[in-house]
């Protein structure tokens, strides 16, 4: 079982409206990275989280420790946000390798 | 510049053949990674190294070599290819602190017939 769990899997969403992605993971972590990829394109880091909320631009991620969850939520989306969103972890317990969740592929339609 | 430079960034090869990817970054960080990505799985590793005289197996280094020529490269060699190697290839840095910010790649695609 990954020990990384995001959902949902795929999401659609209208211009304009607010999405949510969220993240699970089972172990105790050092850090949890929100990372961006476009279709065919490399891959973006948004956000690196130990605790908290941070705030980028239209971009809002936060953590709660306690009961191992993140969110990352895009408020006025638009279709330029349109892309693959992955969570990934840091743990001691995997030697402070990151492990990846499978992504949410996110379409922002006109 | 990008911060994280691969190449080449899409290469068909048949099976048999030894194919290098290189990886270069401007970041001056320590510690480097090699990714694979296929459809429908997760970001998985496959070498990873901390310096120059430090090389690391991730999950699934079988059929696959590295070298940390100097701290700014690092090449990833699959010595003979096969078509289930086929996928997206990733090179990543990241500083030394723990918390540290990761720097990907672009990606290199591979294809083996």
């Amino acid at each position: 079982k990954n020990e990384v769990e995001q959902s949902p899997q795929n999401l659609t969403a209208q211009e304009g409206e607010f999405i949510t992605i969220n993240c699970s993971y089972s172990v105790g972590i050092s850090a949890l990275h929100w990372l961006q990829q476009h279709p065919g394109g490399g891959i973006v880091s948004l956000f690196m989280l130990s605790s908290g909320k941070k705030k980028h631009g239209r971009l809002i991620a936060t953590i709660n420790i306690q009961e191992k969850h993140s969110s990352l939520h895009i408020t006025a989306s638009h279709p330029r946000d349109s892309a693959v969103y992955i969570c990934a972890v840091r743990s001691k317990a995997a030697g402070n390798k990151l492990t990846f969740g499978g992504g949410t592929r996110v379409l922002v339609k006109p | 510049d990008a911060d994280v430079t691969q190449t080449p960034r899409n290469r068909i090869t048949k099976t048999g053949k030894r194919i290098m990817l290189e990886c270069s970054q401007t970041k001056g960080h320590d510690r480097m990674y090699w990714y694979r990505q296929d459809p429908g799985l997760g970001l998985r590793l496959i070498y990873y190294s901390f310096d120059v005289k430090d090389i690391n197996k991730g999950e699934i280094s079988d059929g696959y070599s590295v070298s940390r020529q100097a701290q700014a490269k690092f090449s990833l060699s699959l010595e003979s290819a096969i078509p289930n190697q086929t996928a997206l290839y990733f090179c990543a840095t990241r500083g030394a602190e723990i918390t540290g910010e990761l720097f990907f790649g672009e990606g290199s695609r591979l294809t083996v017939l």
